[in-house]
């Protein structure tokens, strides 16, 4: 099975900042990755897919990057909409969820 | 507007079973494969099952194999989770979600999902 890891679990940042959530898959998963953003009490909202694709309607502040085992997503300028947890779901074989990040107020 | 809403769920003694339903509308149903995932409270997102368009492919995660059975009725738009045998493990919220593509494999993202519905075991 391929486990997915998530660092950091927690991260304190102030609109305006660049953030970066890194996630790790245990084996290559090519680009078949997939970053999620769920509010308190909210289903997830797909944000990314295939590592890097956009997905429709999510703002251009959200880009992801990485191929194999190490994936990146950035957030260019921290909203107030963005306090969130963000998941990373690889989807190579099965599916995987990461442990999360939770976005909070600095 | 893509719309899924489950049903079914409450709390359940160790043992017996519960079946989970998710009404779909918004999308043509018969075009996409479907998941159940659920999170434990406080915790983070378990995927359960999944199953084809056609449900000619299935699948499950360790966890639940074998206790859980996924079906889908594409006449009635509607996504199933039958649940036996449930441990206090299962507790969780449980999400209906579709996904982008037919097929089950190869795999592919969850563009959209319900808001859940509670299962909770407990004597």
């Amino acid at each position: 099975d391929i486990q997915m890891t998530q660092s950091p679990s927690t991260l304190s940042a102030s609109v305006g900042d660049r953030v970066t959530i890194t996630c790790r898959a245990s084996q290559s998963i090519s680009s078949w990755l997939a970053w999620y953003q769920q509010k308190p009490g909210k289903a997830p909202k797909l944000l990314i897919y295939k590592a890097s694709s956009l997905e429709s309607g999510v703002p251009s502040r959200f880009s992801g990057s990485g191929s194999g085992t190490e994936f990146t997503l950035t957030i260019s300028s921290l909203q107030p909409d963005d306090f969130a947890t963000y998941y990373c779901q690889q989807y190579n074989s099965y599916f995987t969820f990461g442990p999360g990040t939770k976005v909070d107020i600095k | 507007e893509v719309q899924l809403v489950e049903s079914g769920g409450g709390l359940v003694q160790p043992g017996r079973s519960l079946r989970l339903s998710c009404a779909a509308s918004g999308f043509t149903f018969d075009d996409y494969a479907m998941h159940w995932v659920r999170q434990a409270p406080g915790k983070g997102l378990e995927w359960v099952s999944g199953i084809s368009w056609n449900s000619g492919s299935i699948g499950y995660a360790d966890s639940v194999k074998g206790r859980f059975t996924i079906s889908r009725d594409n006449a009635k738009n509607s996504l199933y989770l039958q649940m036996n045998s449930l441990r206090a493990e299962d507790t969780a919220l449980y999400y209906c979600a579709k996904c982008t593509k037919g097929q089950l494999e190869p795999y592919a993202p969850l563009d959209y999902w319900g808001q859940g519905t509670l299962v909770t075991v407990s004597s």
